[in-house]
């Protein structure tokens, strides 16, 4: 079936660093990628998508690409803030069924922690 | 403004009882979900529904029941067949393929 690997955390960058969380996955058909963010005691926010190949999603200064040739949607962000201290999941959706609606398959998440 | 509703934020439940979480959505979404998220493991589903009066098992959904009476209502029962129930539940809906879901804030079950 459809899976997510992600990179293991935790992830510990200084302020002002440049991240990447790597995601790979397999998939049959062509699946659509999100990257989600999950705050302490939180439920997840969406922050960002791509719905196909070479598509580029983006949002607060996160960036990640749609990658079919080596089936990757690595995240990434040029100078972190503190603020951006969470935990980051890498989800794809499924083909749905005729009629039916998607489901996300999700990544492990990884921790991430920004010092000041 | 639209979102969904978690709650209770934090639940405690005694060996052998029955627990209901509360999902509820203004977003006029088709299909909601309930996931189990345990630390390290990432995010597991336990049902979906994809319309009122129907549903589907996810990969845990022992010990679990659900109900879709209202389009806007997917209540998650923890029973107690379920022996390792204490977990953070997150519900999410959605409502169209390649949109995404929307989730909840979750609930912190725990065991006493």
């Amino acid at each position: 079936g459809d899976s997510v690997t992600q990179m293991e955390g935790p992830v510990t960058l200084s302020e002002e660093a440049f991240l990447t969380i790597n995601c790979t996955y397999t998939a049959t058909g062509y699946p659509s990628l999100f990257w989600y963010v999950q705050y302490p005691g939180e439920g997840l926010q969406l922050l960002l998508k791509a719905t196909k190949a070479d598509d580029k999603g983006s949002n607060k200064g996160f960036e990640a690409t749609y990658r079919k040739e080596t089936t990757s949607f690595h995240l990434e962000k040029g100078s972190v803030q503190v603020s951006d201290s969470a935990v980051y999941f890498c989800a794809l959706s499924d083909t749905p069924t005729q009629g039916g609606s998607e489901k996300l398959v999700f990544g492990k998440g990884t921790k991430l922690t920004v010092n000041p | 403004d639209g979102g969904i509703t978690q709650s209770p934020k934090y639940l405690f439940r005694k060996e052998g009882q029955n627990v209901t979480l509360s999902c509820e959505q203004n977003l006029n979404h088709d299909a909601m979900y309930w996931y189990r998220q345990d630390p390290g493991q990432g995010l597991r589903l336990i049902y979906y529904s994809q319309i009122v009066n129907d549903f589907q098992k996810g990969d845990i959904a022992e010990g679990y029941s659900v109900s879709r009476e209202k389009k806007e209502s997917f209540p998650l029962t923890v029973t107690s067949a379920q022996k390792n129930p204490t977990a953070f539940y997150l519900c999410a809906s959605s409502i169209q393929e390649n949109y995404g879901y929307t989730f909840g804030s979750g609930t912190r079950l725990t065991v006493v």
